[in-house]
C-alpha cells in the first residue's frame, strides 16, 4: 500500500519554466490537495479538490493550475515559474469519517526556481 | 470557516521535561481536532486526535485534551526525548468546506 506518491522528488526550474508535479493516491480517497511549505513555516494551501470532477482555489492559488485527472491522481502545474514560488510542495489525499478529515501527505517535492 | 490559532511557535524542553502545545478555534461546531508531526525533512503525519464527546485522550506518553467551552484543546508530550524533536501542527475542520484548517505550527527542540 503506496498511500500518496508524488513525483519528482527533487526539480530545479529555471525562472518562466513549466513544469507539472503528479499526485496519486491508492487509498480510495475522495478529497485530494496540494500545499506548499516555506522554510520554516506553515502548510499553505494552493488548491485541493473535494471529489473527482472539482477543483477549488485555496488560501495562495495565483501562478498554479491544478487537474483532478481521475480519483487517484490530482496535478498541479506551474505554468510560468518565479524564484517565489522555491518551496516544498506536499499533495495530500483525506478521507472523512463523520466528524472531520485524516489527511495523509506525500513525500513531498523540492522545487528550487533560479 | 474555522480559524485555528497555535501556540507557542518554538518551545525548547530538556529532555525528560513535558510539553504543552495549545490551539484556539473559532467555530463552535467544530467536533474533530487531529494533531500532526513534521520531523525535519519528512511528511506530516497524523499522531494522535480528539473527538468532541470526549476531554481527554491518551497514547503512552502524548494526550490531547479539549475545552469546548472556551474553544482550545492541547497536546501534552510527558518524558519528552530527542526523538519528540519536530514541528507539531494542530488543526480543525473547515466546518463550511471540505478540508482541514492547520495551525501555524510549533516547533519542538528536544535538548538532550
Amino acid at each position: 500500500n503506496a498511500g500518496v506518491t508524488q513525483t519528482p522528488k527533487f526539480q530545479v526550474l529555471k525562472t518562466g519554466q513549466s513544469m507539472t508535479l503528479q499526485c496519486a493516491q491508492d487509498m480510495n480517497h475522495n478529497s485530494m490537495y496540494w500545499y506548499r511549505q516555506d522554510p520554516g513555516m506553515g502548510l499553505r494551501l494552493i488548491y485541493y479538490s473535494a471529489s473527482e470532477g472539482t477543483t477549488d482555489k485555496g488560501e495562495v492559488p495565483n501562478g498554479y493550475n491544478v487537474s483532478r485527472l481521475n480519483k487517484r491522481e490530482f496535478s498541479l502545474r506551474l505554468e510560468s515559474a518565479a524564484p517565489s514560488q522555491t518551496s516544498v510542495y506536499f499533495c495530500a489525499s483525506s478521507s472523512y469519517h463523520g466528524q472531520g478529515y485524516d489527511y495523509t501527505f506525500g513525500s513531498g517535492t523540492r522545487l528550487t526556481v533560479v | 470557516g474555522e480559524n485555528v490559532e497555535q501556540h507557542p511557535s518554538t518551545l525548547s524542553v530538556q529532555e525528560g521535561d513535558s510539553a504543552v502545545i495549545k490551539c484556539t478555534y473559532s467555530d463552535s461546531a467544530s467536533n474533530y481536532f487531529p494533531w500532526y508531526k513534521q520531523e525535519l525533512g519528512k511528511r506530516p503525519q497524523l499522531i494522535i486526535d480528539i473527538r468532541s464527546n470526549v476531554g481527554e485522550k491518551k497514547d503512552q506518553r502524548i494526550a490531547v485534551t479539549l475545552n469546548k467551552t472556551a474553544k482550545h484543546f492541547s497536546l501534552h508530550i510527558t518524558e519528552t526525548q530527542p526523538e519528540d524533536s519536530a514541528v507539531y501542527f494542530c488543526a480543525g475542520p473547515d466546518t463550511g468546506g471540505f478540508k482541514t484548517i492547520f495551525g501555524a505550527g510549533t516547533r519542538l527542540f528536544v535538548k538532550a
